[in-house]
C-alpha cells in the first residue's frame, strides 16, 4: 500500500500568513493526488484535484503543487474559515490513502 | 444538487454485522459514470477508503475485503454497506459518497456523515 504522510501534524498561523503544508508518498503517484478540508464535525470537502487543479468554487488563495513523491499545500492568506484540518490523498494505486491530516487554527 | 445521505444503527455488537444506507437524491443511482463507494474515520483518526460499487461491479480495500459487501439497490437510489464479524476497532464515523468517472478520481460528493459504535 501508499503510504502518506503529512507535515506538520498541526500549525497555529495569523490572520493573513502564508501557511503550506507538505504531503509525501511512499512511492512515485505521478500527480494523483487530492486535497481535501475537514471542518469540525462536517464532511471532508474537496479544493484540489489531480496536483494542482482548483475545484470549481474554491476560493484561489489555496493552491496545490508537486509530483512524483512530494506535494505541497498552500494557503496563500490565511482567513479565519479555513480552520480546519486539510487530508491528501492519493489515487494511483488501490487501496487509496489518506494522509493523517494537518491541523490549522489562528493564533 | 446531487445530495447523499447515510442511515443505519447507530451501534452495532461486537461480531455482528454493521450495515449501512446511502440514499441519493438529486440524481440517478444509475448513472454509468458515478462510482458509489464508502469512507470510515476511526474518532480522532484519518480517513479509510473502504470500497465502491457501479454499475459494472465493485473494488474493495483488501483489508476489509473478506468481510464485506456493497450493493446497489435502483429501485430506492440507494446503495448499501455490510460489514460483518465487527470488533471495536469498526468504531468510527462512516462516510458514503461519489466518484466520478472511476474511482481513481476526485471525491467530489459527501455525505454527512454517521456514526456507528461497536460495544456490547
Amino acid at each position: 500500500d501508499i503510504q502518506m504522510t503529512q507535515s506538520p501534524s498541526s500549525l497555529s498561523a495569523s490572520v493573513g500568513d502564508r501557511v503550506t503544508i507538505t504531503c509525501q508518498a511512499t512511492q512515485d503517484i505521478s500527480n494523483y493526488l487530492n486535497w481535501y478540508q475537514q471542518k469540525p464535525g462536517k464532511a471532508p470537502k474537496l479544493l484540489i484535484y489531480h496536483g494542482s487543479n482548483l475545484e470549481t468554487g474554491v476560493p484561489s488563495r489555496f493552491s496545490g503543487s508537486g509530483s512524483g513523491t512530494d506535494f505541497t499545500f498552500t494557503i496563500r492568506t490565511l482567513q479565519p474559515e479555513d480552520v480546519a484540518t486539510y487530508f491528501c490523498q492519493q489515487y494511483d494505486n488501490f487501496p487509496l490513502t489518506f494522509g493523517p491530516g494537518t491541523k490549522v487554527d489562528i493564533k | 444538487q446531487l445530495q447523499l445521505q447515510e442511515s443505519g444503527p447507530g451501534l452495532v455488537k461486537p461480531s455482528e454485522t454493521l450495515s449501512l444506507t446511502c440514499t441519493v437524491s438529486g440524481g440517478s443511482i444509475n448513472s454509468r459514470d458515478s462510482y458509489w463507494g464508502w469512507i470510515r474515520q476511526p474518532p480522532g483518526k484519518g480517513l479509510e477508503w473502504i470500497g465502491n460499487v457501479y454499475y459494472s461491479g465493485s473494488t474493495y480495500n483488501r483489508s476489509l475485503k473478506s468481510r464485506l459487501t456493497m450493493s446497489v439497490d435502483t429501485s430506492k437510489n440507494h446503495f448499501s454497506l455490510n460489514l460483518s464479524s465487527v470488533s471495536a476497532a469498526d468504531t468510527g464515523i462512516y462516510y458514503c459518497a461519489r466518484w466520478a468517472n472511476g474511482i481513481a478520481a476526485p471525491i467530489h460528493n459527501w455525505g454527512q456523515g454517521t456514526l456507528v459504535t461497536v460495544s456490547p
